[in-house]
C-alpha cells in the first residue's frame, strides 16, 4: 500500500523567511501533484511533477521531485502571509488513483 | 470553464435518512472522483470513474454508500441510510485522462448529520 508522509505537519514562520515542505512516499510513481486548501475551501492545484528531476517555479514556489529518493520538496522563498494555507502533495499510483499526505499547515506571521 | 459544479454545498441532515450528493465534471474531462475529508482521516479516495465506468471503488466505506455515473456530465454519490461518522466534506474531481492527469476539484459539499 502506498504511503504518502509529509514533514512537518505544522509550520510557523515568519514573512521574508525562507523554508521548505518534505514529502515522502513509500513506492515507485512517476507523478507527484502539489496542492493548496485554504480554509473552508477547495484544493488548487499547484504544481504537476513528472519526471526525476523536474522542477517548476511559480511565484515564491518551487516544486521538484527526485524519484530514485521517492522524495519531493516545496520550497517557500520570502514568505508572505498571502501563503498561509494547507499544502497537500499526492501522488498517483494504480492508474489514476491519487493518494495524498496529511497537509502541511502553514502559517506566516508578519 | 466553468470549473467542476457540486450541489448542494451544505446539506444538514438527520441519521437515517437519504442523502443525495451532484457533481459535474469540466466538460470534455472523462475521469472522475469522488474524496471524503475529515480532520481525523485526511483526504480519502471514495471511488473514481473512467469514461462512466467504476475504475475503483475500494475506499467506498460500507454498502451504505453507492455512486453512479449515468453519462460523461454528471455523477451522483448515495448515502442511505446517514449516519452522524458521515459527516465530512465530499469533494469531486475530475481530469483528462493524459500525460498530466491532473485532477480540478469541486468546491466541496459539506455534509452534516445530526
Amino acid at each position: 500500500e502506498l504511503k504518502v508522509e509529509q514533514n512537518p505537519l505544522f509550520l510557523s514562520m515568519q514573512e521574508g523567511k525562507n523554508y521548505t515542505i518534505y514529502c515522502n512516499y513509500s513506492t515507485t510513481s512517476d507523478r507527484l501533484y502539489w496542492y493548496r486548501q485554504d480554509p473552508g475551501k477547495s484544493l488548487e492545484s499547484l504544481f504537476v511533477l513528472l519526471s526525476n528531476g523536474a522542477v517548476k517555479q511559480e511565484g515564491r514556489l518551487m516544486a521538484s521531485l527526485d524519484t530514485k529518493a521517492r522524495l519531493s520538496t516545496l520550497h517557500i522563498t520570502a514568505a508572505v502571509h498571502d501563503l498561509s494555507a494547507t499544502y497537500f502533495c499526492a501522488v498517483q499510483s494504480g492508474g489514476s488513483r491519487l493518494t495524498f499526505g496529511e497537509g502541511t499547515q502553514l502559517t506566516v506571521n508578519p | 470553464d466553468a470549473g467542476v459544479i457540486q450541489s448542494p454545498r451544505h446539506e444538514v441532515t438527520e441519521m437515517g435518512q437519504e442523502v443525495t450528493l451532484r457533481c459535474k465534471p469540466i466538460s470534455g474531462h472523462n475521469s472522475l472522483f469522488w474524496y471524503r475529508q475529515t480532520m481525523m482521516r485526511g483526504l480519502e479516495l471514495l471511488i473514481y470513474f473512467n469514461n462512466n465506468v467504476p475504475i475503483d471503488d475500494s475506499g467506498m466505506p460500507e454498502d451504505r454508500f453507492s455512486a453512479k455515473m449515468p453519462n460523461a456530465s454528471f455523477s451522483t454519490l448515495k448515502i442511505q441510510p446517514s449516519e452522524p461518522r458521515d459527516s465530512a466534506v465530499y469533494f469531486c474531481a475530475s481530469t483528462r485522462l493524459g500525460l498530466y492527469n491532473e485532477q480540478f476539484f469541486g468546491p466541496g459539499t459539506r455534509l452534516t448529520v445530526l
